[in-house]
């Protein structure tokens, strides 16, 4: 069974770190891996979609790498603002359509 | 972009009725959308796969007597809460793949339900 975990659950940092969001998964058979943003009560927000044969995908000041072999994939978000405040999901897929999510980061960034 | 609605937003309901969930496709048709369960401070849990003019696909532990799918349009999929029970209440949402959908394409989803059961 695929699990997807994510490291850490919360963080708190100050505006203007550069920061790393961790997501690690049991299975490395999986066809696709994408990184959501939601924000409180609210949906999703698909940020970076990255195929299985890719190891990195990049979005203005957000970059997202996948190591298959080794069931990892990293968000790197470059000087956070307090509007990156959400939580952060990312999601492996299997069979081309279904979604497992993990448990998500809850950040904050403060002035 | 794609949108998709869902509603109601808010829906608090007493013990043993019945709810439904409107999910829809604004501006693309969806001949798939799905149905997600997310408990306080917990990730999205897939409940089940709804595909236009066939029976829903439910993951395994949802019981699916109790939460009625039915898509009968590539606009449009519901999502009932039969008799209800506090266990119950939860954040739900929905999400939809364009029919024209590849394997580079996103799914896109809903702003969620928020169904409390009293």
């Amino acid at each position: 069974k695929q699990e997807v975990t994510q490291i850490p659950a919360a963080l708190s940092v100050p505006e203007g770190e550069n920061l790393v969001l961790n997501c690690s998964f049991t299975d490395s058979a999986i066809y696709n891996l994408q990184w959501f943003r939601q924000d409180p009560g609210k949906g999703l927000t698909s940020l970076l979609l990255i195929q299985s044969s890719q190891r990195e995908q990049t979005s203005g000041r957000l970059n997202a790498s996948l190591d298959k072999s080794s069931g990892r994939s990293t968000l790197y978000i470059a000087a956070s603002q307090p509007g990156d405040s959400a939580t952060y999901l990312c999601a492996v897929i299997k069979n081309t359509d279904k979604l497992i999510f993990g448990t998500g980061t809850r950040l904050q960034v403060f002035p | 972009g794609a949108v998709v609605s869902q509603h109601p937003s808010r829906v608090i309901c007493k013990s043993g009725t019945s709810v439904k969930i409107e999910c829809r496709s604004l501006d693309f048709q969806a001949t798939t959308m799905f149905w997600y369960r997310q408990f306080p401070k917990q990730s999205l849990m897939l409940m089940a796969t709804s595909n236009e003019g066939s029976k829903a696909t439910y993951e395994q532990g949802v019981e699916k007597d109790k939460f009625l799918i039915n898509h009968a349009s590539l606009t449009l999929s519901t999502l009932t809460v039969t008799s209800a029970h506090p266990e119950d209440s939860s954040f739900y949402i929905c999400s939809a793949r364009d029919v024209e959908w590849t394997s580079t394409d996103t799914q896109y989803f809903g702003p969620g339900t928020r169904l409390t059961v009293l």
